[in-house]
């Protein structure tokens, strides 16, 4: 499985709003509503932000919101803080009981 | 609450074997995902809380075996033939109730495998 595309950088102020982008084919992220992202800050665990496309997970910041058009889905940080600056990582569904990653966006924040 | 603790990382030669650990507060699905120095996560392996189903990528499909021990909450990934592109941190996280929905949460801090050449 080819891993999906994510752009290597994103940047924004504090209270921006950022989107980060994961493109993949019609048999991952454009066949499954079964996209996640995960925060990453290097040297700790990742953190699941979203989970099937747009949901958040109990307790997690009404800030991020996800979504998903054809073959990319979105992941949208609104309000930008300095503690979101770390690694984002889509993931997906590809069928055939396996999953890909994409390859990571660091988020900066300016 | 949830907890994952993997162990059983370290340096290795080319052609060698490791076992991971991922000792969890429960019996849960687990999945295995690598990163790579410098690298995104790869997905590496899954097994069902109860060992029914096991799932691999084709990058580790007949060199790796991913197994558990229900009556400890352990899992374990069986690493053979390691070569230099293993190298990574190896994280285990716990899989979702809709297991094709790939939500990994939560996961371990990850145990770093070296393979020299």
């Amino acid at each position: 499985q080819s891993a999906l595309t994510q752009p290597p950088s994103a940047s924004g102020s504090p209270g921006q709003s950022v989107t980060i982008s994961c493109t993949g084919t019609n048999s991952d992220v454009g066949g499954y509503d079964y996209v996640s992202w995960y925060q990453h800050h290097p040297g700790k665990a990742p953190k699941i932000m979203m989970y099937e496309v747009s949901k958040r997970p109990s307790g997690g910041p009404d800030r991020f919101s996800g979504s998903k058009s054809g073959n990319t889905a979105y992941l949208t940080v609104s309000g930008l803080q300095a503690e979101d600056e770390a690694d984002y990582y889509c993931s997906s569904y590809a069928g055939s009981n396996n999953w890909v990653f994409g390859g990571g966006t660091r988020l900066t924040v300016l | 609450q949830v907890q994952l603790v993997e162990s059983g990382g370290g340096v290795v030669q080319t052609g060698g074997s490791l076992r991971l650990s991922c000792a969890a507060s429960g019996n849960y699905d687990i999945h295995w995902v690598r990163q790579a120095p410098g690298k995104g996560l790869e997905w590496v392996a899954f097994i069902r809380n109860d060992g029914s189903n096991r799932y691999y990528a084709d990058s580790v499909k007949g060199r790796f075996t991913i197994s558990r021990d229900s009556s400890k909450n352990t899992v374990f990934l069986q690493m053979n033939s390691l070569i230099p592109d293993d190298t990574a941190v190896y994280h285990c996280a716990k899989g979702g109730g809709i297991v094709v929905a790939g939500t990994f949460d939560p996961w371990g801090q990850g145990t770093l495998i070296t393979v020299s050449s």
